[in-house]
C-alpha cells in the first residue's frame, strides 16, 4: 500500500517554464488537495478535488491549473513558472472532505520546486 | 474565515524535558489534526482530535472544542521529536494551517 505518491521530490525551472506535479494515491480516496508550504509559514491551499471531474479554488490557485480525470490521480500543473512559485508542494487525500466527521489526512513527501 | 493560531512559534528544550503546545482556532470545527513535520519535510499525522483526549506513546493530545484550543503534550523528549509541529482545522471543506511550533530537542 503507496499511500499517496508525489513525483518528481525535487524540479528546478526557468521562469515561464511550465510542468505537472503529479500526485497518486491508491487508497480509493475522493477527496484530493494540493498546498504548498513556504518558509515560516504553515500549508496554504491551492486547489482541492471532492471526487472525480470536480475540482475547486483555494486560498492560493492563482498561476496553477489542476484536473481530476480518475479518482487516483490530481495533477498540479504551472502554466508559467514564477519566481514565487518557489516552494514545497505537498499533495494530500482523505475519504472524505476535511468537514466530514474521522477524516484524517494523508500527505505524500512532498515536491521541492525551485523557479531560478 | 476560521483563523488557526499556534503558540510558541520557537520551543528549545533539552532531552527528557515535557513540553505543551497550544492550538487556538477562532470557529467551532468538526475536525482537528495535528502533524509533525520531521527534518526531511515528510508530514506525519500524529492526532485527529476534535474533540477529547488521545494518546499515542509519549505524546497526548487534547481538544476542548467549546472553548476552541487543542493542546500537544510531549513526555520525555527525545531528539528524534524536533520539527515543526502543526495544527489544521477544518473550514468549508478545506483544511487551514496555523504556522506550527518548531520544536528543537537538544541532546
Amino acid at each position: 500500500n503507496a499511500g499517496v505518491t508525489q513525483t518528481p521530490k525535487f524540479q528546478v525551472l526557468k521562469t515561464g517554464q511550465s510542468m505537472t506535479l503529479q500526485c497518486a494515491q491508491d487508497m480509493n480516496h475522493e477527496y484530493m488537495s494540493w498546498y504548498r508550504q513556504d518558509p515560516g509559514m504553515g500549508l496554504r491551499l491551492i486547489h482541492y478535488s471532492v471526487g472525480a471531474g470536480i475540482t475547486d479554488q483555494g486560498e492560493v490557485p492563482n498561476g496553477y491549473n489542476v484536473s481530476r480525470s480518475t479518482t487516483e490521480d490530481f495533477p498540479l500543473r504551472l502554466l508559467s513558472a514564477a519566481p514565487s512559485q518557489t516552494s514545497v508542494y505537498f499533495c494530500a487525500s482523505s475519504y472524505g472532505p476535511p468537514g466530514s466527521r474521522n477524516q484524517p489526512q494523508h500527505f505524500g513527501d512532498g515536491t521541492r520546486l525551485s523557479i531560478l | 474565515g476560521i483563523q488557526v493560531e499556534q503558540s510558541p512559534p520557537d520551543l528549545i528544550l533539552q532531552e527528557g524535558a515535557n513540553s505543551t503546545l497550544r492550538c487556538n482556532f477562532s470557529d467551532s470545527v468538526n475536525n482537528l489534526q495535528w502533524f509533525h513535520q520531521n527534518p526531511w519535510g515528510q508530514l506525519i499525522n500524529l492526532f485527529y482530535i476534535p474533540s477529547g483526549t488521545k494518546q499515542n506513546g509519549r505524546l497526548s493530545a487534547t481538544t476542548v472544542a467549546t472553548e476552541r484550543y487543542s493542546l500537544l503534550y510531549i513526555s520525555s523528549s527525545q531528539t528524534t521529536d524536533s520539527g515543526v509541529y502543526f495544527c489544521a482545522v477544518e473550514g468549508a471543506q478545506k483544511l487551514v494551517f496555523g504556522q506550527g511550533t518548531r520544536l528543537t530537542i537538544n541532546p
